[in-house]
């Protein structure tokens, strides 16, 4: 079966730096989302994909954030400049006319 | 507003002893619900969706859930669950069958004693 890839399965940052988290969706969806987790937290979603353009973002996707599709495979969630809080994992879905499929996630650990 | 709540934090269970996770709902009109399962170190698996229709649903793994209007609640179950269905296990709302933005619960921890 189809799977939602997401690399790297853990990254370790300083407060400041750009992160950059990769999900390679299923090929012949249409529709791309990241969702985080914050340790013990609910899933939250973050930001929605369609068309080369984001469909629908949350309140915490603000400046900081930013996603893309690079290419035909890949979309990219980028972190400006990371704080502590933005410690979660991170996980990237798509669709096409069905569920949400769910990607293992990248832990984001920020020091 | 929408919202999922799942009332049970953690729920303990005896391997071979039955389960049901609580799940309610609040949204304007039904929603699409779903329960998703994530392992330890894994990401989150479909278990089931309700859209419309007949109101007990099948799903993977032998779980079951039960769409009740009335009660605005999308239950999850299983006759006897195996060590294996330690997991944690999110109810999910949305307002479409697919493209969706999903609303998710706090999530309910199983732990499954032998």
């Amino acid at each position: 079966e189809p799977e939602v890839t997401q690399t790297p399965s853990h990254q370790v940052t300083q407060m400041g730096q750009e992160v950059i988290l990769r999900c390679v969706p299923i090929s012949n969806h249409l529709y791309f989302y990241w969702y985080r987790q914050i340790l013990g937290q609910k899933v939250e979603f973050l930001v929605s994909f369609y068309n080369n353009e984001i469909s629908e973002k949350s309140e915490i996707f603000d400046d900081q954030f930013s996603v893309e599709r690079p290419d035909g495979s890949n979309f990219t969630l980028k972190i400006r400049s990371t704080k502590l809080e933005d410690s979660a994992m991170y996980f990237c879905a798509s669709t096409g006319n069905s569920p949400l499929h769910f990607g293992n996630g990248t832990r984001l650990t920020v020091t | 507003a929408q919202s999922v709540t799942q009332p049970d934090i953690h729920i303990t269970v005896s391997e071979g002893a039955s389960l049901e996770l609580r799940c309610n709902y609040s949204y304007g009109a039904t929603p699409y619900l779903f329960w998703y399962v994530q392992s330890p170190g894994q990401g989150l698996q479909l278990l089931l969706k309700y859209f419309s229709g007949d109101t007990l649903v099948q799903g993977i793994k032998g779980f079951e859930a039960e769409f009740k209007r009335s009660q605005s609640s999308f239950n999850l179950r299983k006759p006897s669950v195996h060590w294996s269905d330690a997991a944690e296990y999110f109810c999910a709302g949305g307002i479409k069958a697919a493209g969706n933005k999903l609303t998710f619960g706090g999530g309910t921890r199983v732990l499954v004693k032998p």
